[in-house]
This record gives C-alpha cells, structure tokens and sequence, in this order.
C-alpha cells in the first residue's frame, strides 16, 4: 500500500539558508500535517492543513510557512535557518481530519542538519 | 518486568514477559488517545487508539487502559519480543485532527 512520501530524506544546509521539505500523502488523504523531532524529544505539531486550508497551527517559527496544494501535496518552507532547526521533520496524512480514528500515518521523515 | 501507575523514560523487560507501559495526559477534551511505535530513524507507526467513551480496547498482543478520572493511559503489551524494542508514544487527538505527543518510553527487549 502506498505510504506517505517525504523528500528530500536528507538536507544539509548552513545557517541562515533556505530549505524546503516536500510530502506526498497517502491517495485519498486531504489531511496533511506537519511535526519537527529534535534528538530524544518527542514529535512537536507544527502545522496542518484540510483541503488545502490550515486547520491548526502549533509551535511553527515564524520562519517557516507551509502550505498545501491542489493535489494534496505539502510544502514546508524554511528560512533564515539557525543551528536549533535541526531535526527530523515528519509529515503525517489523515482523511477528513481523522474523524473516526486516532491514526495518523506518518512518512520516514527528512532529516535537517543546520551547520 | 512490569511497571504501573508512573510515566517511566526506559523500561527493560525479558522476551516473553508482559510489558506496561504508562502515560499522563492532560487534555480532557481529546476524543481519541494513540499510541504510537517509533524505531530508531523511522516515523511514528500506529499500534492502537481509544475512543474517549471507552476504557480498555484490545489488538492483537495489545491492550490500551484509558482512565479517564486520573488522566491515565496505558499500554499493554502481552509476550513481548525483540521486535517490540522501540520508543512508545501515547498520543491525544484534538477534533481539528491534529495528535499532540507525550513522553516516550524505550522499550528495551532483552533476549
């Protein structure tokens, strides 16, 4: 079955550069959010959008902005990049905000190093 | 090795013994709670959810516990494995969607 697709799996950027992260939902999903993981911590929600709208926003830096398109891809835009922004950053895929069910399916994550 | 009531960072258990693992939360308006599987350098995996209006849902070698008067989660997991050995997160689910994580718990499965 078709999971959700994140790229790049890996990005090495230096400080105060720019970077984008691109998900791919699973078919049929319209849900799509966004979390950041720094070393043994846990997921923190950053964003999510529903049918192409934000549906709620979390703890997103005023850096980075994200959105989401017509065939249900997610983009997070990331700018002025400092040393702390490095982490994993997961996106996850639901129908309908999950209206049913607690499950998020989340994709293998991209991992940001920040030098 | 089992361990109950507290929120515990690592937990060690032998293979074929029966694993608790525990969890507080503190949104009383979520309408599910999660818990999520993450092995190292992956994402979260979904082993299980509860519904708020209930207390105890069984899968397959796992059971979650949601006490709903002290704001306590539970998992259970039965025999357990090597390929259990794994970082748990409870999770709880807001309408919007969106799933908001706790602590984890590492599993650490000895042979």
């Amino acid at each position: 079955a078709a999971g959700v697709i994140q790229s790049p799996r890996h990005l090495i950027k230096e400080k105060r550069e720019t970077a984008t992260l691109k998900c791919y939902p699973i078919p049929r999903h319209d849900t799509v959010y966004w979390y950041q993981q720094g070393p043994g911590q846990d997921p923190q929600f950053l964003i999510s959008f529903y049918e192409k709208m934000q549906s709620d926003k979390g703890s997103i830096p005023d850096r980075f902005s994200a959105q989401q398109f017509s065939d249900y891809h997610s983009e997070l835009n990331m700018s002025s990049l400092e040393l702390g922004d490095s982490a994993l950053y997961f996106c996850a895929s639901s129908l309908g905000q999950g209206a049913n069910t607690g499950e998020l399916f989340f994709g293998e994550g991209s991992r940001l190093t920040v030098l | 090795g089992e361990s109950v009531g507290l929120h515990l960072p690592t937990l060690s258990v032998q293979e074929g013994d029966n694993s608790i693992i525990n969890c507080a939360y503190s949104n009383s308006a979520s309408d599910y709670f999660i818990w999520y599987k993450q092995e190292s350098g992956k994402g979260p995996q979904f082993i299980i959810d509860i519904r708020s209006n209930m207390d105890k849902r069984q899968g397959q070698r796992v059971t979650v516990l949601l006490n709903k008067t002290v704001k306590h989660l539970s998992l259970q997991i039965a025999a357990t494995q090597p390929g259990d050995s794994a970082v748990y997160f409870c999770a709880e689910k807001s309408l919007a969607g969106k799933s908001t994580f706790g602590d984890g718990t590492t599993l650490t499965v000895k042979p």
